[in-house]
Formats: structure tokens, sequence, C-alpha cells
């Protein structure tokens, strides 16, 4: 059964970068053809995507956090990671990755979440 | 850019049938994804493609769409069904994941 597992810093300072790395298990992202995402969760809201990268790279985006995220993958890993640079506050969020089979697909498989908190 | 409304709440008892809405533009021509997510834990997947389920999934959950509004039900609601759920799309305009605000489901 895959599983994914997110893993980083619980807390990052304030105009630092966010970095997260999601490891799947039980399975190649290199050898399947699906796509991988982050989503994430403030306390008490509902869920936000970020963006979402295939396993030959390409990318898509939420356009409100476009100019500042970075998703990229590792098949030597078997890992994908999300970069968030410049944190504030707002960034404060359960962060959660997870896996579609396309892009416009549901996410079908995701990891258990990692809290981050931005603060000084 | 793309909206999907939600209603913050909806309550049900016991044994009755709970119906979850998700209001958006033109959704009937769009695929919708509905999750399940209870404190503390992870969504799960509980409709995808409009009205199908994943391995699991119990029949009590069953999606459609009509007009402007895609509807999850939830048949014979048991106290575990008690979660907050979510309704996805796909904006093909933006290139994006867009997510409803959210409903929290209340088993009285």
């Amino acid at each position: 059964q895959l599983q994914l597992q997110e893993s980083g810093p619980g807390l990052v300072k304030p105009s630092d970068t966010l970095s997260l790395t999601c490891t799947v298990s039980s399975d190649s992202i290199y050898s399947s053809s699906f796509y991988w995402g982050w989503i994430r969760q403030p306390p008490g809201k509902g869920l936000e995507w970020i963006g979402s990268i295939y396993y030959g790279g390409s990318t898509y985006y939420n356009p409100s956090l476009k100019s500042r995220v970075t998703i990229s993958v590792d098949t030597s890993k078997n890992q994908f990671s999300l970069k968030l640079p410049s944190v504030t506050a707002a960034d404060t969020a359960v962060y959660y990755c997870a896996r579609q089979f396309t892009a416009d697909d549901a996410f079908d498989i995701w990891g258990q979440g990692t809290v981050v908190t931005v603060s000084s | 850019s793309y909206v999907l409304t939600q209603p913050p709440s909806v309550s049900v008892a016991p044994g009755k049938t709970a119906r979850i809405a998700c209001g958006g533009n033109n959704i009937g021509s769009k695929i919708v994804h509905w999750y399940q997510q209870k404190p503390g834990q992870a969504p799960v997947l509980v409709i995808y493609y409009d009205g199908d389920r994943p391995s699991g999934i119990p029949e009590r959950f069953s999606g459609s769409k009509s007009g402007n509004t895609a509807t999850l039900t939830i048949g014979r609601v048991e106290a575990g069904d008690e979660a907050d759920y979510y309704c996805q799309v796909w904006d093909t305009s933006s290139d994006r994941v867009v997510f409803g605000g959210g409903t929290k489901l209340t088993v009285l």
C-alpha cells in the first residue's frame, strides 16, 4: 500500500524559507505516471491547494502562491519537495502531500500532514 | 477566479439522509470530487468523478450534479460520519485545483 510521509521543520522564522519533503514509499515516483501535490490547511480553516508536479517535472501552481512556490521532484530519493520563501504568519498551517492520477484528478492518497508554525 | 460555495454546516439525525451542496458556475461541466476530514486527520477521498466511490467507502455515500450545484448525499447517517466535507474541482480556465470552503456535518 502506497504511503506518503511529510517531513521538515515544524517552526520557521518570519522571512525565512519553508522547506518540506514528501517521501513516497512502496512505489517509484519515476515509474509511475502520477502527479504529486501539496495542500495546506491553516488552523481552523479549509483546504488550500499549493501546487502539483508530474514525475517528469511539469508543474501547476496556485496562482495566488505561484510567485513564491517551487515544487520539485527527486526521483533518485523517491521524494518531492516544497519550497516557500519569505514566509509570514499567514503561512502557518498543516501541510499535506498527496497523489493524483492527473493534474485535474482527485487526491486519492494523502500523507498524515505536518504542522508548520511561522514565528520568531 | 473560480469559486466553490458550500454551506458552513449541516445537521442531521442518525439514520436520516444528509445532503451537502457545492455550488459553482457551470459546475455541470466540471468533474467534482469529495473529501471527508475528521478532526486531527488527513482528508479522505469519498467520491471521485462526480459519483464514483473509492474502494472501502460505503455505498451510503453518493454524489450527483444538477444545474450549478453538486451534492454529496450520505444515507442512513451514523455518528461516525460527523466530519468536515470538502468538494474539489479543476478549473480549466486557470489550470488550478479549487476546493470548496468545507461543510461541517453534525450528527444530532
